[in-house]
């Protein structure tokens, strides 16, 4: 993934609404993408997960929507907590290279009361 | 159970010295990764073993870095002459192997910073 340098980008939200985090990724042969969440001082947490062969993923609150055809991925979260606020970052795999996750440069959420 | 652990959780060395890093995955857990995190930046990935073999070491940044898993289990990376550069977080990660679908199981990293 491209890298933004020291400063995210950064999505300020408003407890209770609904956020949305957009990701481009960068191979079109990528088949399997993952939405991380990573809290300061700690690994990063699988969220949800997609593969190509599907456009729409849903789990508790959170939505995970791919298209193909622009290379774009993008996690909804639905009825924003505080307990949200981290960064996201979005990876993606190709099956000729298992194993090998390409990262995202993250985008920083900050929930707001 | 567990989660993934590494350590030690900080380190600081002196550039020039050798250092090494060390994972525990998950019990059971076939696949172990090994990725850096740069201050602000995402996982660059380094290294992923299955078993005790690494198919892919194309991540590693150059011959200074090498990785060893033994057992199937504990993986130490290791950092011979280090550089400045090399100051980053390190993360392990640990999956089963499932086919395509796997999910990471990341470890809280070792802070390594080189004076």
């Amino acid at each position: 993934g491209e890298s933004v340098g020291l400063h995210l980008p950064t999505l300020s939200v408003q407890e209770g609404d609904n956020s949305i985090i957009n990701c481009a990724y960068s191979n079109s042969a990528s088949d399997y993408f993952i939405w991380y969440k990573q809290e300061s001082g700690k690994g990063p947490q699988f969220i949800i997960d997609i593969r190509s062969n599907m456009d729409k993923r849903q789990g508790q609150r959170v939505t995970v929507l791919l298209n193909k055809t622009v290379k774009h991925l993008s996690l909804q979260i639905a009825a924003t907590q505080p307990g949200d606020s981290a960064v996201y970052f979005c990876a993606e795999n190709m099956r000729v290279s298992w194993g090998k996750l390409q990262f995202g440069a993250g985008t920083q959420v900050v929930v707001t009361p | 159970g567990a989660g993934v652990s590494q350590s030690p959780s900080n380190k600081v060395t002196e550039k020039g010295k050798d250092v090494e890093l060390r994972c525990d995955p998950i019990s059971g857990h076939t696949a172990l990764y090994w990725y850096r995190q740069s201050l602000g930046q995402g996982l660059e990935f380094l290294i992923y073993f299955q078993g005790n073999s690494a198919p892919d070491k194309s991540g590693l940044p150059s011959d200074r870095f090498s990785a060893e898993r033994t057992g199937g289990s504990v993986s130490t990376l290791t950092i011979q002459r280090t550089q400045q550069e090399d100051s980053a977080v390190y993360l392990c990660a640990s999956s089963l192997l499932q086919g395509l679908i796997y999910e990471q199981y990341f470890g809280p990293g070792t802070r390594l910073t080189v004076t």
